[in-house]
C-alpha cells in the first residue's frame, strides 16, 4: 500500500514564476491537508480539502495561493508569482474518510526554492 | 491563541538510555494528539497517538502520556537507539481537522 506521494520533491523557481505542487493521498483516503515548514520550525497548517471541496483554508495566504482536490487526480497546491519568502518545504497529509480514524499520514514533501 | 510548544529544543542521550520528550498544549478542547518523528529531508512519520479519554498509551518501545489537568504531553522512548535520532514533534488536532504542531525537539543519540 503506497503512502502519500508528492511531486516534485524539489522545485526551483525564479521570483514571479508559478509553482505547482502535487499530492496523491494514500489509497482509500479522501481527506487532504497541506502544511508548510520553514527551516528550523514546525509545520503550519495551510488548507484542508476533501474531493472537490475546500473545507478549511484559514492557514493559506489570501493572495497568490490556491489549492484544489479534483474528483480525479492529485491535489494541487498552486503558488503564483512566487517570492523568496515562499521558499519552504510543503507537506501534504491524508486521512481516511472514516472520522474515527483521525491520524494524518504525511508525504515526503516538496522543497521549494525561490531564487 | 492556540499553540503547542515543547520545553526542550534539543536532547542528547546515550544509546540504550530512555528518552523523554515533553510538550505543552493550550487548547483544552482538543481531544486527539499525535507524536511524529522527522528525519532530515523527510516528511513527518507517525509514531503514536492518544485520545483525550486516555492518559497513557504504549507502542513498541514508545509510550505517550497525557496530563489534561496541566495540558502536558510526553513521549518516552525506551532503550534509545541511534536510529531514533531525529526531530520529534507533538501535534494537537483542533476542531475542524487541522493539526497544530509544536516547534520540535531534536533528539541526538550518542553511541
Amino acid at each position: 500500500n503506497a503512502g502519500v506521494m508528492q511531486n516534485p520533491r524539489h522545485l526551483v523557481r525564479r521570483r514571479g514564476q508559478e509553482a505547482r505542487l502535487r499530492c496523491s493521498p494514500m489509497k482509500g483516503h479522501s481527506h487532504v491537508y497541506w502544511y508548510r515548514q520553514l527551516p528550523e520550525e514546525g509545520l503550519k497548517f495551510m488548507v484542508y480539502l476533501q474531493k472537490e471541496n475546500i473545507i478549511d483554508e484559514s492557514g493559506m495566504p489570501k493572495e497568490r495561493f490556491s489549492a484544489e482536490f479534483p474528483k480525479e487526480g492529485p491535489s494541487i497546491l498552486r503558488i503564483q508569482q512566487v517570492v523568496r519568502g515562499d521558499s519552504a518545504a510543503y507537506f501534504c497529509a491524508s486521512s481516511p474518510a472514516d472520522r474515527a480514524r483521525e491520524t494524518q499520514y504525511f508525504g515526503p514533501g516538496t522543497r521549494l526554492l525561490v531564487l | 491563541g492556540e499553540s503547542v510548544g515543547l520545553h526542550l529544543p534539543t536532547l542528547s542521550v546515550q544509546e540504550g538510555d530512555n528518552s523523554i520528550i515533553n510538550c505543552a498544549y493550550s487548547n483544552s478542547a482538543s481531544d486527539y494528539f499525535i507524536w511524529y518523528k522527522q528525519e532530515s529531508g523527510k516528511g513527518p512519520q507517525f509514531i503514536i497517538d492518544i485520545r483525550s479519554n486516555m492518559d497513557k498509551r504504549q507502542g513498541q518501545r514508545v509510550t505517550v502520556l497525557l496530563n489534561k489537568t496541566v495540558k502536558h504531553l510526553s513521549l518516552q522512548i525506551a532503550a534509545t537507539q541511534p536510529g531514533d535520532s531525529a526531530v520529534y514533534f507533538c501535534a494537537e488536532k483542533v476542531k475542524g481537522g487541522k493539526l497544530i504542531f509544536g516547534q520540535g525537539t531534536e533528539l541526538s543519540v550518542k553511541p
